[in-house]
């Protein structure tokens, strides 16, 4: 069975500060790894994907794969108090075709 | 990406009745599916819906108490039968585009309240 897991939090970082979150998968055949972010009540909201080994970057969103490790996690500078959120690992085992696999998600609490 | 409505936003029902569920996207798309997400909780696949055929279901949920419908390429419906207070959740839909990888688009997502 494929298992996703997140450190449930809360994480708290200060604002302008960097927050890692961080996400272990269990199928080595994973081929893509997505991160949403889900504010309370609202549907996931997706930040950012990636497929290969190494980072991939988006604004202050850093994405970072290695799949020798079957690890991913996302780094984001310069917290906002708008990045309080859920944040929800998925993993997908094909591409184009195949459904994912979400984590429990890590609430994200940015300090003032 | 494309734009997903969900219909209806929230109900409240009654032990024993149903709700169907509407999702609507203002593309074709080549996949879409259906989660239930309770409170507190992460994502649950309940199935995916296959455009002119039966849907594919996850295990855990049978199509007796979820049948889902997609008729076209730009629509599915997801009833939830013979409610009971568990079934008090989230539902979403999700889309999975032409031409991208994997990337899965959320409708809103309806609340349901089971009495």
């Amino acid at each position: 069975q494929k298992e996703v897991e997140q450190n449930s939090g809360p994480l708290s970082v200060p604002e302008g500060a960097i927050a890692s979150l961080n996400c272990t998968y269990s199928d080595r055949g994973s081929q893509s790894f997505f991160w949403y972010r889900q504010y309370s009540g609202k549907s996931p909201e997706l930040i950012m994907f990636i497929y290969s080994n190494g980072d991939k970057e988006d604004g202050r969103f850093t994405a970072q794969l290695n799949k020798a490790s079957q690890y991913v996690s996302l780094l984001i500078r310069d917290s906002q108090p708008s990045d309080s959120a859920t944040y929800l690992c998925a993993v997908g085992s094909n591409f184009g075709n195949e459904k994912l696999t979400f984590g429990t998600g890590t609430r994200l609490t940015i300090i003032p | 990406s494309a734009v997903i409505s969900q219909k209806p936003s929230r109900d409240i029902c009654q032990r024993g009745t149903s709700l169907t569920i509407q999702c609507q996207v203002d593309s074709q798309v080549t996949m879409m599916f259906w989660y239930r997400q309770q409170p507190g909780q992460s994502l649950t696949l309940i199935a995916t819906a296959n455009q002119g055929s039966e849907a594919t279901y996850e295990s855990g949920f049978v199509i007796d108490k979820f049948p889902i419908s997609r008729p076209n390429l730009t629509f599915s419906t997801l009833t939830v039968s013979n409610l009971s207070p568990e079934d008090s959740s989230i539902y979403l839909c999700s889309v999975l585009e032409a031409g991208g990888y994997n990337e899965q688009f959320f409708g809103p997502g309806t609340r349901l309240t089971v009495l």
